[in-house]
Formats: structure tokens, sequence, C-alpha cells
């Protein structure tokens, strides 16, 4: 079973800097089956960046996905103050099916 | 627009057991598979099962294979989540989710509360 580790913990930081996230996987994941979340409190998840680097629908720019192999990262290239969230990244692997999601970095305003 | 209403979250006692339902809507149901994702208080997310599109095939986290049951009924766009042998530690918002490899619209959740 493929486990995944995200660091930070918990990132902090202000609005306007750039946010770096990253996600390691414990075996190499296929980048077609990496995705990122952002979840708010109260909220349910939503999802950010399908196959490691493809941004979702309505997704802004300022987002982008990154990396391959057992490495990825969710770049955040200039804070606003909706994106303090907390992020998850998942990976798929299809024999069997099975999902496996890290256990979050929450981004915190600083 | 793609809506995802989960409902049948309740306080349970341990031991019991519960269906959860999730009514679908803004898309063809039967096209696509779906899961069930849970998240305990104050922790993180936890995948439980999926359904292919038919119905035909489940697949379950290994440490739900033996009390979860998923099943889907396609002629009325909705989702289902048996649950028996309810224990404390399955104390959580279960989110149905839409999606193969990724999931792409999710829920607002429902809550299950174990506790005597």
């Amino acid at each position: 079973e493929i486990v995944l580790t995200q660091s930070p913990g918990t990132l902090s930081l202000s609005p306007g800097e750039r946010a770096t996230l990253s996600c390691r996987a414990s075996q190499s994941v296929s980048s077609s089956f990496l995705a990122w979340y952002q979840q708010k409190p109260g909220q349910a998840p939503r999802l950010l960046i399908s196959g490691a680097s493809s941004r979702a629908t309505g997704i802004p720019d300022r987002f982008s996905g990154s990396g391959s192999g057992t490495d990825f990262t969710l770049t955040i290239s200039r804070l606003e103050p909706e994106d303090f969230a907390v992020y998850y990244c998942q990976q798929y692997g299809s024999s069997p099916p099975m999902y496996t999601f890290g256990q979050g970095t929450k981004l915190e305003i600083k | 627009e793609v809506q995802l209403v989960e409902s049948g979250g309740r306080l349970v006692q341990p031991g019991g057991s519960l269906r959860l339902s999730c009514a679908a809507s803004g898309f063809t149901f039967g096209n696509y598979a779906m899961s069930w994702v849970r998240q305990a208080p104050g922790r993180g997310l936890e995948w439980v099962s999926a359904v292919s599109g038919s119905g035909h095939n489940t697949h379950y986290a290994d440490s739900m294979k033996a009390r979860f049951t998923i099943s889907r009924e396609n002629s009325k766009n909705t989702l289902y989540l048996q649950i028996n042998g309810l224990r404390a530690e399955d104390t959580a918002v279960y989110y149905c989710a839409k999606g193969g490899a990724e999931f792409d619209h999710w829920g607002q959740g429902t809550l299950v509360t174990v506790s005597s």
C-alpha cells in the first residue's frame, strides 16, 4: 500500500507570499493519478489539480502542480486571503482500485 | 450543475447499523464511478469504498471490507453505503464523491456519530 507523506504539517505565510507544499509517496506513483484538494473549515474538499499538474475547472492559475515518481509539489504563487486552508494530496492505484490521501498540510496566516 | 446530497447520518449506538444515501443530479450518473470518503472529527480524509458506474464492481479500503457495503441504484441516481457493527471509531462525516482517478465533485457530507 502506498503511503503519502505531506510536508510541512503546518505552513505559516502572509498574503502575497509564495507557498510550496510537498507530497512524497512511499513508492512511485503514476503522474496521471496524483491529485490535490483544498478544504476549508466546515466545507467539503475541492479538487484543485489532477494528473499532477492539470488545474481543475475554475481553479485560478496561481495554483500549479508539478512532480513525478515519488515527489510532487503544489505551488500557490501569490497567496490570497481565501487560500488559507488545509491541502491534501491523493493518489489512485488501479490494481486493485484504491485511493490514498496524504495527512494534509494546514496553510495558515502568519 | 453537478449536485451530490448525502443523507442518513445520525446518532447510533455501538453495534448498530446505518444506511447512508447520496442523491446525484446534473450529470449522467450511471456513466461515473462513485466513492465514499470519510473524515473523523479534526482528522484527515480516508477513502472508504468505490463502485463502478454499472455497479458491478466494488472496492473497499482493507479496513472497511468486513462491515461496509457500497451499492448504487442508477434508475434513482442514488449511491448507498451500508455500515454494520458500528464502532466509536466510525464517527465521522461521510462524503460521497464523483470520479474515477480523482474526485471532481463532493457532497456536503452527512455526520455519523457512534455513541451510547
